[in-house]
């Protein structure tokens, strides 16, 4: 079946860099594309970027983290990561992976992983 | 920077019929912005109940149905049951400039 499993929670001070990831299983990899969307305390979803495997292997990033936010994978294992830097308190959130399959069904989510950032 | 808007929160009593909307500043939400609709309960990562307007997972109850309705997004419950009180996302696309925008969610309480 399929399933995409999240790394553990973090807690990291301002200014530290995080990074996380999703190990995808249960299809081909590379024939879907994966979103990272993240969700701050008491707040609603806020899409942070994807990386695109149909077509020419795309990535992007929503405006706001431009700079800030990167999106790497390892396809001999499946895993996709996520990686922010410069980290605030404001980036204190959930962050979840999805998948989507063209047309934008995001079929699939990952558990879920809490950054903390703290001092 | 485009907007999108939810009711923030709606009440519905059980075996009632509920419709949740799902706005664009940037205009008339269509199709080609193949809005996707989650459920959330607490504690609990988000599910897709329906995808590009109107398609509905094998997962989501047969109460539930999406559409486009006066320029927005819409998501119907026909017949609401206890356990469908859950907190509800859109997510919209924009093309390849703003790529997805999310909803501030509505919390929908079942009373």
């Amino acid at each position: 079946q399929v399933q995409l499993v999240q790394s553990g929670a973090e807690l990291k001070k301002p200014g530290a860099s995080v990074k996380v990831s999703c190990k995808a299983s249960g299809y081909t990899f590379t024939n879907y594309n994966i979103h990272w969307v993240r969700q701050a305390p008491g707040q609603g979803l806020e899409w942070v970027g994807v990386m695109e495997y149909t077509g020419d292997s795309y990535i992007a990033y929503a405006q706001r983290f431009q700079g800030r936010v990167t999106v790497t994978r390892d396809t001999s294992t499946s895993t996709v990561y996520l990686e922010v830097s410069s980290l605030r308190a404001e980036d204190t959130a959930i962050y979840y992976c999805a998948r989507d399959s063209p047309g934008g069904d995001f079929d699939y989510w990952g558990q879920g992983t809490l950054v903390t950032v703290s001092s | 920077q485009t907007v999108v808007t939810q009711e923030p929160s709606l009440t519905v009593s059980p075996g009632g019929t509920v419709t949740l909307t799902c706005a664009s500043s940037s205009g008339v939400v269509t199709s080609g912005n193949f809005p996707n609709w989650f459920q959330q309960k607490p504690g609990q990562a988000p599910r897709t109940l329906i995808y590009g307007t109107t398609k509905k997972h094998s997962w989501a109850p047969a109460r539930f149905s999406g559409s486009l309705l006066g320029g927005k997004a819409a998501l119907t419950l026909s017949g609401v049951q206890p356990e469908d009180e859950a907190e509800y996302h859109c997510l919209l696309y924009f093309g390849r400039g703003l790529h997805w925008v999310s909803g501030g969610g509505t919390k929908l309480t079942v009373l």
